[in-house]
């Protein structure tokens, strides 16, 4: 299985919710991504989560929190987004050091509005 | 930190021309280099990559890409344009000597919009 899965497809949510991104993969990664693309722009890194642990945070707002519950799973919880955070939320995952080479496989996506 | 440099924004080729999409990277030590493409509305796909196994590295759906040290470059091709190949291109690069079991994030050119004339 070499699919990295996210849910929703779609969110559109509003300034005062509370909602949650998931990405789930099989492949035994044990490093996994989160990446915001604007439209019409390439994607930028948010985070990186390594053996389950935050290893990266670019400096991302804190109405941007991620989670690492095993292995398998990548959330990011959402809380009081402004509009101009309305953009692909792209997840991945890859093996990890030398051997990794840092080959990511990327999900589909999850297109996120904020009204 | 590591960058790469993706020139023209938008290429148009006739369906059955050659493709050439460039890629340039700035790095004092040669870096992982990847291409991938991504279709409307959709994640990204790797289609090869560069980790100094070999200097032409051949990918799927008939695209290839030379490593060039002396031009820091890593240019993509194919032969032979199809229309399905028409698609946002990204070349992208991670640093190498990450250590500690741990990983890095890639960096991503701006991205090439190919566009493929019947």
């Amino acid at each position: 299985d070499t699919e990295v899965t996210q849910t929703p497809k779609h969110l559109v949510m509003g300034m005062t919710n509370k909602k949650s991104l998931k990405c789930e993969q099989h492949m035994g990664h044990r490093a996994m991504y989160w990446y915001k693309q604007k439209a019409k722009k390439p994607p930028e890194l948010m985070f990186v989560y390594s053996y389950e642990k935050l290893s990266i945070n670019e400096s991302v707002p804190s109405r941007f929190s991620p989670e690492c519950p095993n292995s398998s799973l990548l959330n990011l919880h959402l809380h009081a987004l402004q509009p101009e955070d309305s953009a692909l939320y792209l997840c991945a995952s890859s093996g990890t050091g030398l051997a990794g080479y840092n080959e990511q496989f990327f999900g589909p996506g999850t297109r996120l509005t904020v009204l | 930190a590591q960058s790469v440099t993706q020139l023209g924004s938008h290429v148009s080729v006739s369906e059955g021309a050659l493709v050439l999409l460039r890629c340039n990277y700035s790095s004092s030590v040669p870096p992982y280099l990847f291409w991938y493409v991504q279709y409307p509305n959709q994640g990204l796909q790797l289609l090869l990559k560069y980790t100094s196994a070999a200097t032409l590295v051949k990918g799927i759906n008939g695209f290839e890409a030379e490593f060039k040290k002396s031009e820091t470059s890593f240019h993509l091709t194919k032969p032979s344009a199809h229309m399905s190949d028409a698609a946002e291109y990204f070349c992208a690069v991670s640093d190498p000597m990450y250590s500690g079991g741990g990983a890095d994030g890639l960096t991503f050119g701006k991205g090439t919009h190919l566009i493929i004339q019947p």
